[in-house]
């Protein structure tokens, strides 16, 4: 089965604060998502990668960075927690040619304080 | 763009019952179609998928769906609904490249 692993499940933070969101793939992907969920929002997508050292935008980047220095691993890194970027953030991953199928992690729920 | 609609933020049904939720795709061409389901605290589970062919497809935990392309709908269904089928669920969309475009998501609560 793929895993999808996010290093925490609760995160509390202070406002101000650089946070670093881990995300690890065992399944050799060549695509790693990072999203974030609000209620009535569903999930909106903030980066991508398709491939190492390599990142798009997704609809909702700022106040957000990522990093993907090797493939299994992709990190969503916010330079300085605002109120508003508390959420829950999930990592998702897929294969190049799967057809856009996207396997999740557990999600990490961040309060910034 | 695409863009996927659910019209429905929250659904309650009794165990037992017949289960259908709504969604809505916009896309030029014959897209990729996807449900997942979230339960509580959790990630996101893929139940079933459309790329092409047969326009009603299975899925897992007993859910189908029927792409309808006149109707630009996706609609996921379930003939007797289990407590355990409370969750959110997300209708998802890929018209091109790597990307899903997911919509708000049906809450879906379930009466014993």
């Amino acid at each position: 089965d793929v895993k999808v692993t996010q290093s925490s499940r609760y995160l509390v933070k202070r406002t101000g604060e650089k946070v670093f969101l881990e995300c690890v793939q065992d399944m050799d992907h060549e695509n790693m998502f990072w999203y974030r969920q609000d209620p009535g929002l569903g999930l909106r997508l903030i980066y991508f990668s398709y491939d190492v050292k390599m990142k798009e935008k997704g609809d909702i980047p700022e106040g957000y960075s990522v990093s993907r220095e090797k493939k299994e691993r992709f990190s969503l890194i916010l330079e300085s927690a605002s109120t508003n970027q508390t959420s829950m953030y999930l990592c998702a991953s897929s294969r190049q040619d799967a057809k856009n199928i996207q396997y999740f992690g557990a999600g990490t729920r961040l309060s910034v304080l | 763009a695409q863009s996927v609609t659910q019209p429905d933020i929250h659904i309650t049904v009794s165990e037992g019952a017949s289960l259908e939720l709504r969604c809505n795709y916009s896309y030029g061409a014959t897209p990729y179609l996807f449900w997942y389901v979230q339960s509580p605290g959790q990630g996101l589970q893929l139940l079933l998928k459309y790329f092409s062919g047969d326009t009603l497809v299975q899925g897992i935990k007993g859910f189908e769906a029927e792409f309808k392309r006149s109707q630009s709908s996706f609609n996921l269904r379930k003939p007797s609904v289990h407590w355990s089928d409370a969750a959110e669920y997300f209708c998802a969309v890929a018209g091109g490249g790597n990307k899903l475009t997911f919509g708000t998501g049906t809450q879906l609560k379930v009466e014993l």
